[in-house]
């Protein structure tokens, strides 16, 4: 079964705006990690947050992670037209496989 | 970062024919491998992980004798499709793990006709 679920949203936005997505998980985790896949290709890894961190950042990614309500949230600043992908988080319970969430498909208009 | 290629990238086949995808991992020797499936629009779905050396472990409902799992070297591992049909048509991804990380290759789209 799938672990971690974002909300089921198609993000539209323009470029230049902010985009957030979600993730809800249901079990312990040791980490939580953000995946892009452009269409009809393989999956390029993000970021990876750990269980004990509450805030990661990388370029114009930030996530946040609360384990206390066992969410997440991706949130991309200035987007730009290349950011137009699927999003996934997974999460990694330390059973050596990750378990990914149903994406987030995100449009950036130019 | 390492590199996972995947072989074919596209495959056409007919019903009822087998199909063989090879996974490999370029510049670093993989503990296990993931075999995932994803049908358009949607997540991936795990099929099953793979050591190697070992028989593959499958995850629920995915039939280990039609998904023939290989794991013949810490590099490659190989996922045959057997006797494919309609339903078959997919993307399917692997994935090899370090101790620390795990790395996805580029996918291949499997159409049965």
């Amino acid at each position: 079964s799938q672990q971690g679920e974002e909300d089921p949203q198609a993000l539209s936005i323009q470029e230049g705006e902010n985009a957030t997505m979600n993730c809800s998980y249901k079990t312990s985790i040791n980490n939580l990690q953000w995946y892009r896949q452009n269409s009809g290709r393989g999956l390029v890894h993000l970021i990876l947050i750990r269980s004990n961190e509450r805030e990661k950042h990388s370029g114009r990614l930030r996530v946040t992670l609360d384990t206390s309500k066992k969410s997440s949230s991706l949130l991309i600043t200035a987007s730009r037209a290349a950011d137009t992908a699927s999003y996934f988080c997974a999460t990694d319970s330390g059973n050596n496989r990750l378990a990914f969430g149903k994406g987030n498909q995100v449009v950036v208009i130019p | 970062g390492a590199v996972v290629s995947q072989h074919p990238s596209w495959v056409i086949c007919k019903s009822g024919t087998s199909v063989k995808i090879e996974c490999r991992s370029l510049d670093f020797q993989a503990t296990t491998m993931f075999w995932y499936r994803q049908f358009p629009k949607q997540s991936l779905m795990l099929m099953a992980t793979s050591n190697e050396g070992s028989k593959a472990t499958y995850e629920q409902g995915v039939e280990k004798d039609k998904f023939l799992i290989n794991h013949a070297s810490l590099t490659l591992s190989t996922l045959t499709v057997t006797s494919a049909h309609p339903e078959d048509s997919s993307f399917y991804i692997c994935s090899a793990r370090t101790l620390h990380e795990q790395f996805f290759g580029p996918g291949t789209r499997l159409t049965v006709l």
